[in-house]
């Protein structure tokens, strides 16, 4: 059964800062990757895909990177600003697009 | 992409009592998919909306409790049957085409007294 582990549970840092949140998977034999964003008492809003042959993606200051062999995958964002503060999770899609979700990162980016 | 909408956006409910909750994909789509967010927790997946035929549900969902109906390519309901307070969460839609970007509707949140 498909494990997901994201690290760090929760994450606050000044305003401007690059900050890396880290996702890991227990089965490799993903289709793909997805990660999200989820606002208080909101639905989630798709950030970025890995298809499981890519090794990033990248969409204006967000960069998420994907070492299938390892189970890993890594979202990058750079000078990080308060409207970032929301729940990042990230998703493995294994047969029939399932998606297994971790159980998030809470982010709070400071002003 | 597609846009998703849910209704109810929430509602609170009487033990005993049942929910149907409505999803609709503004294009036609492979797959939809209900997911149920816990209080303070992640994502969990229910069951695969089939289209024209019984859903597929995840291991400790039933469809005695959760009747799921998908009549068409754009549109499924989820029932929250015999409620309890335990079935208090967030109930979320999801579509997407094959091994492409999932969408997630924004959610119903439920409470049951």
């Amino acid at each position: 059964k498909q494990e997901v582990t994201q690290i760090p549970a929760a994450l606050s840092v000044p305003e401007g800062e690059n900050l890396v949140l880290n996702c890991s998977f227990t089965d490799s034999a993903i289709y793909n990757l997805q990660w999200f964003r989820q606002d208080p008492g909101k639905g989630l809003t798709s950030l970025l895909l890995i298809q499981s042959s890519q090794r990033e993606q990248t969409s204006g200051r967000l960069n998420a990177s994907l070492d299938k062999s390892s189970g890993r995958s890594t979202l990058y964002i750079a000078a990080s600003q308060p409207g970032d503060s929301a729940t990042y999770l990230c998703a493995v899609s294994n047969a029939g697009n399932m998606l297994t979700f971790g159980g998030g990162t809470r982010l709070m980016v400071k002003p | 992409s597609a846009v998703i909408s849910q209704k109810p956006s929430r509602d609170i409910c009487q033990r005993g009592t049942s929910l149907t909750i409505q999803c609709q994909v503004d294009s036609q789509v492979t797959m939809m998919f209900w997911y149920r967010q816990q209080p303070g927790q992640s994502l969990t997946l229910i069951a695969t909306a089939n289209q024209g035929s019984e859903a597929t549900y995840e291991s400790g969902f039933v469809i005695d409790k959760f009747p799921i109906s998908r009549p068409n390519l754009t549109f499924s309901t989820l029932t929250v049957s015999n409620m309890s307070p335990e079935d208090s969460s967030i109930y979320l839609c999801s579509a997407s085409d094959r091994e492409e970007t999932q969408y997630f509707g924004p959610g119903t949140r439920l409470l049951v007294l």
